[in-house]
């Protein structure tokens, strides 16, 4: 079965701050993992993905996510958070004929 | 192609009415995929066809729901005797079949069932 939880239904940073939004899955198939953000009223945005290969994945807006299979993890960070960030952000598990999502991620960046 | 369509954007409409919703894709995406979204919830998946074909339509919520894809390309999702309880965003999103890619998504419709 495949799952994902995201820690934390609301994070705030204060601008210039690192941003950690956590994710954890569950999975009974090598994952494939994405890091979705959606703002108001929106689609979902693609941020980045993790397929195979190098662990530590880059992604736009200079947000990126490392993959830690020992701890069926895939966090997303940025060292520095910009006004423009605040938004909702899902992190996703692929399994090959679905995404299964988690239940989002709050941003809210204080100036 | 500028990307997933999704008509209507906004949807308000009786208890017990029938409402239909379209999806048009990226043009070369094979796969298309429903999802619903209610208030502070990730994305639901409801089903998906592989060009016209419906391969999972087991997560559609009840025999209320259905889909289709009749050429491949674009998609209707229609909900017959609405409830308030569907009140929701709907999304749609395509992606290639080949491979690991992500899925595109447009931009929802959002029913409101009154």
């Amino acid at each position: 079965a495949q799952s994902v939880t995201q820690l934390g239904s609301h994070v705030s940073v204060s601008e210039g701050a690192l941003v950690l939004l956590r994710c954890n899955y569950s999975s009974s198939v090598p994952p494939y993992l994405f890091w979705y953000v959606q703002y108001p009223n929106q689609g979902l945005q693609l941020l980045l993905k993790y397929t195979t290969g190098a662990t530590l994945v880059k992604g736009i807006n200079g947000f990126e996510a490392e993959f830690k299979k020992s701890e069926t993890s895939f966090h997303l960070t940025k060292p520095s958070a910009h006004m423009s960030d605040a938004a909702e952000y899902f992190c996703a598990v692929y399994t090959g004929n679905q995404f299964y999502f988690g239940t989002g991620t709050s941003l809210t960046v204080i100036p | 192609d500028t990307g997933v369509s999704q008509n209507p954007r906004h949807k308000i409409t009786k208890r017990g009415q029938n409402v239909t919703f379209r999806c048009d894709p990226i043009s070369e995406h094979n796969r298309l995929y429903w999802y619903r979204q209610t208030l502070g919830q990730g994305p639901e998946f409801l089903t998906y066809f592989q060009n016209e074909a419906q391969l999972e339509k087991s997560r559609l919520l009840s025999d209320r729901f259905s889909a289709e894809r009749p050429k491949g390309s674009f998609s209707t999702l229609e909900i017959q005797r609405t409830e308030q309880g569907d009140s929701a965003m709907y999304l749609c999103a395509s992606s290639l079949a080949e491979g690991v890619t992500e899925a595109f998504f447009g931009q929802g419709t959002r029913l409101t069932v009154v």
